[in-house]
């Protein structure tokens, strides 16, 4: 059972726009940065955004993050093939002292 | 370019120890915290342990919280992970990763990431 919650799965055709949640609480969302990676079947996560809604260069800007509260979401517009990967959500827990992951979101593009 | 490879994995029996390392390159590396991340195959990421850029301050894991040991050695630019009294649900890839500010802290998140060395502790 992940500290953070997201959904299983994903999905969505090529150019429409998927997103995928975060849920956290309190004491890592509520009061920290949060970060999203991105894990391609085989390969090690990488950066995707930081900071909440930060790019790094070399992401493409269909690729977004916000934040309210306690929770995060991250959006993919315009989705293409090479999207299909896994999704992962992290923050620090102030009350753990702990990096703290969402379980990961698959995501399909169909 | 920023390279971190990871070392040191392979099989063990339970109550085992296995030391990992992680040679990195390509930035400065006493500017920046580091981390090892690990992953079950086919499950989610886990954050195991994180060290500040000189190592007078380090965090754990629960998990593994008074059997593993994270260190580096900035003279040769390599993060280590000891790990003693393992257990088969320590079986894992293990990654290295670098904190994203070159602030000397872990407490940034992530940006870089090695490929991983896989541990397989069973009897």
């Amino acid at each position: 059972q992940s500290v953070l919650t997201q959904p299983p799965s994903a999905s969505g055709t090529p150019g429409q726009r998927a997103t995928i949640s975060c849920s956290g609480s309190s004491s890592n969302i509520g009061s920290n940065i949060v970060n999203w990676y991105q894990q391609l079947p085989g390969t090690a996560p990488k950066l995707l955004i930081y900071t909440n809604n930060q790019r790094p260069s070399g992401v493409p800007d269909r690729f977004s993050g916000s934040k309210s509260g306690t929770s995060a979401s991250l959006a993919i517009s315009g989705l293409q093939s090479e999207d299909e990967a896994e999704y992962y959500c992290a923050t620090w827990d102030d009350s753990l002292n702990v990096w703290v992951f969402g379980g990961g979101t698959k995501l399909t593009v169909l | 370019e920023v390279q971190l490879v990871e070392s040191g994995g392979g099989g063990v029996r339970p109550g085992g120890s296995l030391r990992l390392s992680c040679a990195a390159s390509g930035f400065t590396f006493d500017d920046y915290g580091m981390n090892w991340v690990r992953q079950v195959p086919g499950k989610g990421l886990e954050w195991v342990a994180g060290i500040n850029w000189n190592g007078g301050t380090t965090g754990y894991a629960d998990s593994v919280k008074g059997r593993f040991t994270i260190s580096r050695d900035n003279a040769k630019n390599y993060l280590h992970l000891q790990m003693n009294s393992l257990r088969a649900e320590d079986t894992a890839f293990y990654h290295c990763a670098r904190d994203l500010v070159d602030s000397g802290s872990y407490y940034d998140g992530f940006d870089y990431w090695g490929q991983g060395s896989l541990v397989s502790v069973s009897p």
